[in-house]
């Protein structure tokens, strides 16, 4: 496994503005990704987060409105840009590790937009 | 979309009881995975169970995985207040060039005193 960070852990916003959320890994990881849970929901992916490459991204999230980096193997950042209150939610990075693909997430940062 | 669907949506229980929670699922997978989640909090890995795994043990935990069914079990014995929590499961298709997971609806699980 791996020791996984998120910053900030919670914010409220104002609608309109951006945020953006990092995750900082412990160890060297290839596949990182983001998702998002709305409020008493499951979670949904956003993207894949790749090294050196722009993220891959799932049905009905864009890249304008949820920007990613991911400049080395331990870091990668998620911005919610011009947000509304349907912004509301949890967004969770996890990493793979190992051929068995096990997953471990970062501790979430909770939004709330106004 | 997600795949899987878990029951009962919610469960109480007493302390001591064992709680039993299903999962299933539409695909065919490598892999599943489950999750606790404590009020909104980041998710902890419970257990991996693979495609040719029938059931795995973990301390109080045990999963099974029924590929024919497409369905998973995940069981709590000698609950405790502290299990309280949602749990999810969360499948892997093996798919080449896609690694994310895909989550089922997840279960409240609420362990009284």
């Amino acid at each position: 496994s791996a020791v996984i960070s998120q910053k900030p852990s919670r914010d409220i916003c104002q609608r309109g503005t951006s945020l953006t959320i990092q995750c900082q890994v412990d160890s060297q990881v290839t596949m990182m990704f983001w998702y998002r849970q709305q409020p008493g929901q499951s979670l949904t992916l956003i993207a894949t987060a790749n090294q050196g490459s722009e993220a891959t991204y799932e049905s009905g999230f864009v890249i304008d409105k949820f920007p990613i980096s991911r400049p080395n193997l331990t870091f990668s950042t998620l911005t919610v840009s011009n947000m509304s209150p349907e912004d509301s939610s949890i967004y969770l990075c996890s990493v793979s590790f190992g051929a068995y693909n096990e997953q471990f997430f970062g501790p979430g940062t909770r939004l709330t937009v106004l | 979309s997600q795949q899987g669907e878990e029951d009962p949506q919610a469960l109480s229980i007493q302390e001591g009881e064992n709680a039993t929670m299903n999962c299933s699922y539409k695909t065919s997978i490598n892999n599943l995975q489950w999750y606790r989640q404590n009020s909104g909090r980041g998710l902890v890995h419970l257990i991996l169970i693979r495609s040719n795994e029938r059931e795995k043990h973990s301390g109080r935990l045990r999963v099974t995985l029924d590929t024919s069914k497409k369905s998973s079990s995940l069981l709590i014995t000698a609950s405790r207040a502290a299990d309280t929590a949602s749990y999810f499961c969360a499948t892997d298709a093996g798919l080449a060039g896609r690694r994310a997971l895909t989550f089922g609806s997840g279960t409240r699980l609420q362990v009284q005193p």
